[in-house]
């Protein structure tokens, strides 16, 4: 069975930082890309950041371009994002999902939820 | 950046009707499109990745179609489980896009 187990969000004030994990089991972590997507509290989903699969190109969505940084350490079956400069507009339940042969995004974490409040 | 315009943003149909939802690109993005449903609560699926290809475990009344900068979701009987919101989403070329979704509910 493939799952991806989030770890990390909660709540941040602004201008904070803050690292999510997603740990990934039941399939070859180091063959498939992975991305982070994000949903805002009542609204649609967002595309924020990929990685390819041994880690060498990373892409973001302007909305986090310079805030975040997307990594992986496939030792660890691991995917991270960590975000600095946490404004009120992060605030959204964070997925980490996998990029199927086909390119859409098969698999996906449980979500962890991130509130950007003072 | 690619935009993506769903439509219509909301429906509502009878069990077995036929459903279409159509999803429209800003410029060609070839057929790199998924389609996914979200029922609320819970974690996307991917329904249908390269504009046509049905993921395993999909129901076949679900399909898509379409290419270059106008695609459709069919459901071809409408049930009840199918109550939900569809995005669609290109992945042509970077960031990566969804559209705002359809809600669709059952009558």
């Amino acid at each position: 069975e493939v799952y991806l187990v989030q770890s990390g969000g909660g709540l941040v004030e602004p201008g904070g930082s803050l690292r999510l994990s997603c740990a990934a089991s039941g399939f070859t972590f180091t063959n498939f890309e992975m991305n982070w997507v994000r949903q805002a509290p009542g609204k649609g989903l967002e595309w924020v950041s990929y990685i390819n699969s041994g880690g060498t190109i990373k892409k973001y969505a302007d909305s986090v371009k310079g805030r975040t940084t997307i990594s992986r350490d496939n030792a660890k079956n691991s995917l991270y994002l960590q975000m600095i400069s946490l404004r009120a507009e992060d605030t959204a339940i964070y997925y980490c999902a996998r990029v199927s042969g086909g390119g859409g995004s098969d698999c996906w974490g449980q979500g962890t939820l991130v509130t950007v409040s003072s | 950046d690619i935009q993506m315009t769903q439509s219509p943003s909301s429906l509502s149909a009878f069990v077995g009707d036929r459903v279409t939802i159509t999803c429209r690109a800003s410029q060609s993005i070839g057929g790199w499109l998924a389609w996914y449903q979200q029922k609320p609560g819970r974690v996307p699926n991917l329904l249908i990745s390269k504009a046509s290809d049905l993921e395993s475990d999909v129901p076949f009344r679900f399909s898509g179609s379409g290419s270059g900068t106008e695609f459709t979701l069919t459901i071809s009987s409408l049930q009840p489980d199918d109550s939900a919101t569809y995005y669609c989403q290109q992945y042509s070329s970077y960031p990566w896009t969804f559209g705002l979704g359809t809600k669709v509910e059952i009558k």
